[in-house]
């Protein structure tokens, strides 16, 4: 199905593991986000990118990796996860800068 | 930097009431201003955008201009239902860097 997509939807994992949430648009859009939402902190940027093989640090970025290869993919990683990381992650695109973003249905992880 | 102050929430209204929520921004530049709703369980969706000064965006009942010498973009609508009940999220687009800035959202609650 065209659109953006997020998997998993749902994530347990460890303190210390390293965990990768996916993302996927089909549309060819240039930018794409990561965002986590955490009550009381509304949407945080974490890292985007405005093209493949271009990707900058947001306002969270600490603790995260990010790579985009190919346009249309662009996963998270935390490469030794805390509980601090227990957040609500979304994926977003948009076609050019100032654009609308389309956003994912978003990942809940949980880091026990 | 830019930043977005959004009404702090919760709001809880009547169906069929008046509906105002406060958005006001900081921004270099003159970029488009967005209106996300994020319904329980979901991603954000656009509800309404506005390009450049004096520029209404509308969508669903939903109204919001963009004012340019009052540095706004309050969201209105004459009269809610229990389907709007939702968190609500104003946002300035994404900058010549790529970074967007979103508000921390304000919940609404309608009530039968």
């Amino acid at each position: 199905d065209a659109g953006i997509t997020q998997s998993p939807r749902y994530k347990i994992t460890e303190t210390g593991r390293q965990v990768t949430l996916m993302c996927h648009q089909t549309w060819s859009h240039s930018y794409m986000f990561w965002y986590r939402q955490d009550l009381g902190h509304g949407l945080r940027l974490i890292y985007y990118s405005a093209a493949a093989d271009i990707t900058d640090k947001g306002e969270v970025p600490d603790g995260y990796v990010v790579s985009r290869s190919k346009t249309e993919n662009f996963p998270l990683t935390l490469e030794s996860a805390t509980r601090s990381q227990t957040s609500v992650y979304f994926c977003a695109s948009s076609v050019a800068r100032n654009t609308e973003a389309f956003f994912g249905q978003g990942t809940r992880l949980t880091v026990v | 930097g830019n930043s977005v102050t959004q009404m702090e929430g919760p709001v809880t209204l009547s169906e069929e009431a008046f509906l105002t929520i406060n958005c006001t921004y900081t921004a270099t530049g003159y970029p488009s201003l967005f209106w996300y709703v994020q319904y329980p369980g979901e991603g954000l969706q656009l509800l309404l955008k506005a390009t450049k000064a004096d520029d209404k965006g509308s969508n669903k009942g939903f109204e919001a201009t963009y004012r340019k010498e009052t540095t706004s973009f309050h969201l209105e609508k004459g009269s809610v239902q229990v389907s709007d009940s939702a968190v609500y999220f104003c946002a300035l687009g994404t900058t010549n860097a790529g970074k967007s800035t979103f508000g921390d959202g304000t919940t609404l609650t309608v009530k039968p």
